[in-house]
């Protein structure tokens, strides 16, 4: 299984940038990366996904590396709704399964 | 985006009985769903994949006998936990694909709070 790899937690002040990172070493040419958030005692939110383009949405953007070893998930202005557990993931594209395996992801904190 | 809803969304029973949990694809059909668990402070853990027409599979160590999986109609599947016990009282949280966008993007329940006295 391709993992991912991120930071167990990250701070940010309100309404500045947040750049949440994301190792995949391992991931293979079909592997979609997906971002999902938690916010507390809710299930998860879908917020981006990208094969190897950088992606933006109205919620946030993904910058994949050129060798897609790593990605980056930027929230452009960190709001108190934003502190969350992100999920760094890689579907099985291809594999007809299309389920997630969740790691321990990054506790982002915004402080006001 | 597309929607996914439980029901209910917290339950408390008694040591021994058997809870229902409803998971509902409202805009998009789910030949595929998905059930997870997730115990406090731990990230979610898959148990078992709902297929429509056919046999749920599950993940390694959890009881097929226990967490009984229907998946009734393309909008619709059910996880019971029969002859529920304190040690299952947790977070249960199903998805579903819709693969109308491309990508394979998952879409999830607000999830279900068990709690078995």
């Amino acid at each position: 299984d391709a993992k991912t790899t991120q930071p167990n937690s990250m701070e940010s002040n309100e309404e500045e940038p947040v750049h949440l990172p994301c190792n995949h070493s391992t991931i293979s040419g079909t592997d979609y990366i997906h971002w999902y958030r938690q916010l507390p005692s809710q299930g998860p939110e879908y917020v981006i996904h990208g094969l190897t383009s950088n992606v933006n949405n109205r919620m946030a953007s993904l910058a994949i590396a050129e060798d897609r070893k790593s990605s980056t998930l930027i929230l452009h202005r960190a709001t108190l709704r934003d502190a969350a557990v992100y999920y760094c993931i890689l579907s099985y594209s291809g594999a007809g399964s299309y389920q997630l395996t969740f790691g321990k992801g990054t506790k982002l904190s915004v402080i006001p | 985006g597309a929607v996914v809803s439980q029901h209910p969304s917290w339950v408390i029973c008694k040591s021994g009985t058997s809870v229902k949990i409803e998971c509902r694809s409202l805009d998009f059909q789910a030949t595929t769903m998905f059930w997870y668990r997730q115990f406090p402070k731990q990230s979610l853990m898959l148990m078992a994949t709902s297929n429509e027409g056919s046999k749920a599979t599950y993940e390694q160590g959890v009881e097929k006998d226990k967490f009984l999986i229907n998946h009734a109609s393309l909008t619709l599947s059910t996880l019971t936990v029969t002859s529920a016990h304190p040690e299952d009282s947790s977070f249960y949280i199903c998805s579903a694909p819709d693969l109308t966008g491309g990508g394979e993007t998952q879409y999830f329940g607000p999830g279900t709070r068990l709690l078995v006295l």
